[in-house]
């Protein structure tokens, strides 16, 4: 079965600082990774995505994630945190041959301050 | 938060009620999701439709009913077996079959059982 993990419930960064959000994962065949960005009280917006090809992905907002396979990681980053990148932050994955579902983590709350 | 609506945006159900949640999509996709937040438990799958007619259960079905009659509709229905429905409710769709495609997200519902 396919998993997510999230390993940070909260991760403070200062604004103008780089930022990571951890997500790790476990599938038994070819994953299919996304990046989803909740803000309070709203429905989830989609960032990012990794099918295949290029390890580094860039996604809306200035965001980016690394694919590593060795490490089953997909971590999302940012070269310089705004205030506004304040939210919570969901990592997915759908399996090969899994018909359309999702699973996903837990959720990584940012908070970004001056 | 796409062309996918919901509704209503809060709604308050008395203990033995039944509730009926609206998604209604104009995005042409084929499949249809419905997913239950909790604060800290992240995202789990109530049912999911790949097409009209036809839905399969998620990993927390009991105590939720759905129906598929058009393919922009996917109502959701909380019944009184399900046993702590007070939650963020979210709706999604996506191209059925499509592994490598994001899902998108309505702006959900919250639930409150008085």
């Amino acid at each position: 079965a396919q998993s997510v993990a999230q390993p940070e419930d909260q991760v403070n960064v200062a604004e103008g600082n780089p930022l990571t959000v951890k997500c790790t994962y476990s599938v038994s065949g070819n994953p299919y990774l996304f990046w989803y960005v909740q803000y309070p009280n709203r429905g989830l917006q989609f960032l990012l995505k990794y099918i295949t090809g290029d390890n580094l992905v860039k996604g809306s907002y200035g965001f980016e994630a690394e694919f590593n396979k060795s490490q089953t990681s997909f971590h999302l980053k940012k070269p310089s945190a705004l205030v506004s990148d304040s939210a919570l932050y969901f990592c997915a994955v759908r399996e090969t041959g899994t018909a359309s579902k999702l699973t996903f983590g837990t959720g990584t709350r940012l908070q970004v301050t001056l | 938060d796409g062309g996918i609506t919901q509704s209503p945006k809060y709604l308050f159900r008395k203990e033995g009620q039944n509730v009926t949640l609206s998604c209604e999509q104009n995005l042409n996709h084929d499949a249809m999701y419905w997913y239950r937040q909790d604060p800290g438990q992240g995202l789990r799958l109530i049912y999911y439709s790949q097409i009209v007619n036809d839905f399969q259960k998620g990993d927390i079905a009991e105590g939720y009913s759905v129906s598929r009659e058009k393919k922009e509709s996917f109502p959701l229905t909380v019944t009184s077996a399900q046993k702590n429905p007070t939650a963020f409710y979210l709706c999604a769709s996506g191209p059925s079959g499509g592994r490598y495609n994001e899902q998108f997200f309505g702006p959900g519902t919250r639930l409150t059982v008085l």
